[in-house]
């Protein structure tokens, strides 16, 4: 299977840029998506295909990668984006989660 | 308004058996593929599986295959998730979501508990 890794935890200031980075343990193409999953919440579709905005997400969130890294930048971060981010890939079957990246403010 | 609302957890004794239902409603539910997402306490989130819009592509993650069928009624706008041989280890939140390799819209998930 298809590892990705995340880092576990980051904590910014309000107004401050972040990235969050996915690294893969093998290429999965630009088939990577990203989620947002705040406490006590099911997680919610932020970015596909590596790079797209989903309908109605603030373009505060952008997305980049390709092969084996990926990067989610929130710019700049406000209060409400305390949350777990997730990637996802579906290029190599089974499609696989990343252990989660959890977003603290300061 | 897309609206996926899981029904079926609580507590179950390991070794039984289990079903959960997800009742789609705000789109046109036989236009989709459909999945199975799952959340163990405290952890990420696991893959479990997905099915095309008529039931004729089945993919599952291999280690549940021969424990977990997913199947759909279209004319129910109902999407299932039939487990078997239940362990401690399947203790989780189980979210139903729309989508094929991704997925748009997740429902606010149910609870299944494993436990004697």
């Amino acid at each position: 299977d298809t590892v990705l890794t995340q880092s576990p935890a980051l904590a910014v200031s309000p107004g401050e840029r972040v990235t969050i980075s996915c690294r893969a343990s093998e290429s999965v193409s630009t088939l990577m998506h990203w989620y947002q999953q705040k406490p006590g919440q099911q997680p919610t579709l932020l970015i596909y295909l590596a790079s797209n905005l989903e309908s109605g997400v603030p373009a505060r969130f952008s997305g980049s990668g390709s092969g084996t890294d990926f990067t989610l930048t929130i710019d700049p971060v406000e209060a409400d984006d305390t949350a777990t981010y997730y990637c996802q890939q579906s290029w190599n079957d089974p499609w696989t989660f990343g252990g989660g990246t959890k977003l603290e403010l300061k | 308004e897309v609206k996926l609302v899981e029904s079926g957890g609580g507590l179950v004794q390991p070794g039984r058996s289990l079903k959960l239902s997800c009742a789609a409603s705000g789109f046109s539910f036989n236009d989709y593929w459909m999945g199975w997402v799952r959340q163990a306490p405290g952890k990420g989130l696991e893959w479990i599986g997905e099915i095309n819009q008529d039931s004729s592509t089945i993919n599952y993650t291999p280690s549940l295959k021969d424990k977990f069928t997913i199947s759909r009624d279209n004319a129910q706008n109902t999407l299932y998730l039939q487990m078997s041989k239940l362990g401690s280890e399947d203790t989780a939140i189980y979210y139903c979501a729309r989508g094929w390799e991704l997925f748009d819209y997740w429902g606010q998930g149910v609870m299944v508990t494993v436990s004697s």
